[in-house]
């Protein structure tokens, strides 16, 4: 299975900062990674397909990046909505995997 | 717009059984894959398989072989999961999601918590 390793676990950071959650591949996923968020009894999310592709209605100051094995997701100029659950998933191949996620608190 | 209702959360007792639903509206339900991932409390997300809903072919993910049923009522649009003889480390919310094409989740549904305890 392709082992996904995300960091940091948690993250606390203000309004207007700029913030980065990391993703590795166990092995090379070319670019078949995808991001979601999470938000308190809310449906999960998809903000970004493909490593760097934006879902519609994801808002411009995220941002994804990274193909093979490291990836990351960058927010800029954080928003108070943006807290909550950040997860990573390998569509590479089956199992589909996760990271563990990142828990973002927003100062 | 489309959606992805779950039913409600479950309590059960080791050993029974729990059937779970999930209607998809807002789209032609047999154009695409229905997935189902289990997050048990305080873990990450563990994906369980997924269910081709044209063909209603499922397929399990290793860990989720036996004792787990994947199935449709296309003509309601929606997918269920049955759990059979229950476990306590079935303890966990479990999500429905659609997936596009080499399977992203572009939808989910908000979770069913199930509580196995005597």
């Amino acid at each position: 299975d392709v082992q996904m390793t995300q960091s940091p676990s948690y993250l606390a950071a203000s309004p207007g900062e700029s913030v980065s959650i990391s993703c590795k591949a166990s092995k090379s996923i070319s670019n078949y990674l995808a991001w979601y968020q999470q938000k308190p009894g809310e449906a999960y999310k998809l903000l970004i397909y493909s490593g760097s592709t934006l879902q519609s209605g994801t808002p411009s100051r995220f941002s994804g990046s990274g193909s093979g094995t490291d990836f990351t997701l960058t927010i800029r100029s954080l928003e108070p909505e943006d807290f909550g659950l950040y997860y990573c998933q390998q569509y590479y191949e089956k199992p589909l995997t996760f990271g563990s996620g990142t828990k973002l608190e927003i100062k | 717009q489309i959606q992805l209702v779950q039913s409600g959360p479950e309590l059960k007792k080791p050993g029974e059984s729990v059937k779970i639903s999930c209607k998809a509206s807002g789209y032609t339900f047999t154009d695409y894959a229905m997935h189902w991932v289990k997050q048990a409390p305080g873990k990450g997300l563990k994906w369980m398989g997924w269910i081709n809903t044209y063909t209603g072919k499922p397929t399990y993910a290793d860990d989720f072989k036996g004792r787990f049923v994947f199935s449709l009522e296309a003509s309601a649009s929606t997918a269920n999961l049955q759990i059979s003889n229950l476990k306590n480390e079935d303890t966990a919310t479990y999500f429905c999601a659609r997936s596009v094409g080499r399977y992203y989740f572009d939808y989910w549904g908000q979770g069913v918590m199930v509580t196995v305890s005597s």
